[in-house]
């Protein structure tokens, strides 16, 4: 059980242009689910955070008008990234919990973007 | 600032023996803590946690020992087996008035059990 999709695995595209990166959680109702990002040698960084029917609650730093997110429905939140530039290029990672699940996040297996 | 780090970036077993990870962090004020592990290609999947009151917590061979004086956690792992071979995530949770927690994570240690 918690498992958790994400979908593309890996996206290459052009500067400029938009991304849409899902999460999905595909045995449970994800109240909450979070996105992360990776740099190279770094650690996870939690991006922000959303609750279902809500906007999303972003870390400081980073830019909502870059990276939208929405969470329409119990099992589904999307994270695009707009205008994108090589300097988003990075390792992109949802997770997701439920109800009850004790503060613990089930994880997506990333999203590996490349902007050229 | 790196709130949560884990010093060795890979450690070395022979199977059938413990493997300790270590993890260290600064902020006192996190209320509990994460261990994941994590296989090529796939997402960190949850393997055991523990409240900042308490200094251990056990699930079967994996035991996870808390010292807040020190600022210190590790994981054990009782025996190792060859499928424990993988990247292993400390993390440190705070919890937010709004009921959501904000993970924060250390870059992993690399773990290879020899046969």
């Amino acid at each position: 059980g918690a498992v958790v999709s994400q979908h593309p695995s890996w996206v290459i595209c052009k500067s400029g242009t938009s991304v849409k990166i899902e999460c999905r959680s595909l045995d449970f109702q994800a109240t909450t689910m979070f996105w992360y990002r990776q740099f190279p040698k770094q650690s996870l960084m939690l991006m922000a955070t959303s609750n279902e029917g809500s906007k999303a609650t972003y870390e400081q730093g980073v830019e909502k008008d870059k990276f939208l997110i929405n969470h329409a429905s119990l099992t589904l939140s999307t994270l695009t990234v707009t205008s994108a530039h090589p300097e988003d290029s990075s390792f992109y990672i949802c997770s997701a919990r439920g109800r009850g699940d004790k503060n613990i996040q089930y994880f997506g297996a990333g999203t590996r973007l490349s902007v050229l | 600032d790196q709130q949560v780090k884990q010093n060795s970036p890979s450690l070395s077993v022979q199977e059938g023996r413990i493997s300790i990870l270590n993890c260290d962090y600064t902020n006192s004020m996190f209320d509990y803590f994460l261990w994941y592990k994590k296989y090529p290609a796939e997402g960190p999947t949850f393997l055991i946690s523990i409240s900042s009151i308490k200094d251990k917590n056990e699930d079967g061979r994996f035991t996870v020992f808390l010292n807040k004086s020190a600022k210190h956690l590790s994981l054990h792992i009782v025996p190792s087996q060859p499928g424990d071979s993988a990247v292993y995530f400390c993390a440190a949770a705070l919890l937010r008035p709004g009921g959501n927690e904000k993970l924060t994570f250390g870059t992993g240690t690399r773990l290879t059990i020899i046969p």
